[in-house]
């Protein structure tokens, strides 16, 4: 299947800075890429969807100016946590879309002191 | 809201027995039905996915079988093993036709040695 890599795997960071995950998709180049987070235990919660070149869409109650998305080329996006609070701590999730077949990354654990 | 009802919530069988594990959906935009497989810590990987134009997909020891009048469809796991406990999330396509599934709230599948 196709490969999708996500960096950082985990990263830790103080209350009020800036956190940038970096999702790649490595053997094709996807039309579209989601972001989901997720808490333990719980299923998956997409909050956007990003085209290369083109705005985000956010899900209905995902603060867009908090999780900023960018999607330069179509193979990689990038999800910016701004000003990051402990409740804005989770494991978060991008994906790349292939016509109807969408591949995952491994995760980013983000964790907020 | 659109959902995906997903059962049971846990699973505990014993090797070599048969995993099952349903979904029910509502409206779709599109037929294209993905369980994923989910390891803890690690992002979800396709498992087996099926397009209605069967009514049953076949993978190794993996199945799925689909119900279109019924809006529902299952995961069979044949022969289960220690190496498959995970959690299991089936998706459908949400109705917006932008690729975009919503996810079951997931299975915890055990298998006992």
């Amino acid at each position: 299947g196709a490969v999708v890599s996500q960096h950082p795997s985990w990263v830790i960071c103080k209350s009020g800075t800036s956190v940038k995950i970096e999702c790649r998709s490595l053997d094709f180049q996807a039309t579209t890429m989601f972001w989901y987070r997720q808490f333990p235990k719980q299923s998956l919660m997409l909050m956007a969807t990003s085209n290369e070149g083109s705005k985000a869409t956010y899900e209905q109650g995902v603060e867009k100016d908090k999780f900023l998305i960018n999607h330069a080329s179509l193979t990689l996006s990038t999800l910016t946590v701004t000003s990051a609070h402990p409740e804005d701590s989770s494991f978060y999730i991008c994906s790349a879309s292939w016509g109807y077949e969408q591949y995952f990354g491994p995760g980013t654990r983000l964790t907020v002191t | 809201q659109q959902q995906v009802k997903q059962s049971p919530q846990s699973l505990i069988v014993q090797k070599g027995g048969i995993s099952i594990i349903n979904c029910a959906y509502e409206n779709t935009a599109f037929d294209y039905f993905p369980w994923y497989q989910q390891f803890p810590g690690k992002g979800p990987a396709l498992l087996i996915a099926i397009r209605p134009d069967v009514s049953e997909k076949k993978e190794g020891r993996f199945t799925i079988s689909f119900n279109k009048s019924a809006k529902q469809f299952s995961l069979h796991i044949m022969d289960s093993q220690p190496g498959d406990s995970a959690t299991y999330f089936c998706a459908a396509p949400t109705t917006s036709g932008t690729y975009k599934y919503i996810f079951g709230t997931g299975t915890r599948l055990k298998v006992l040695a």
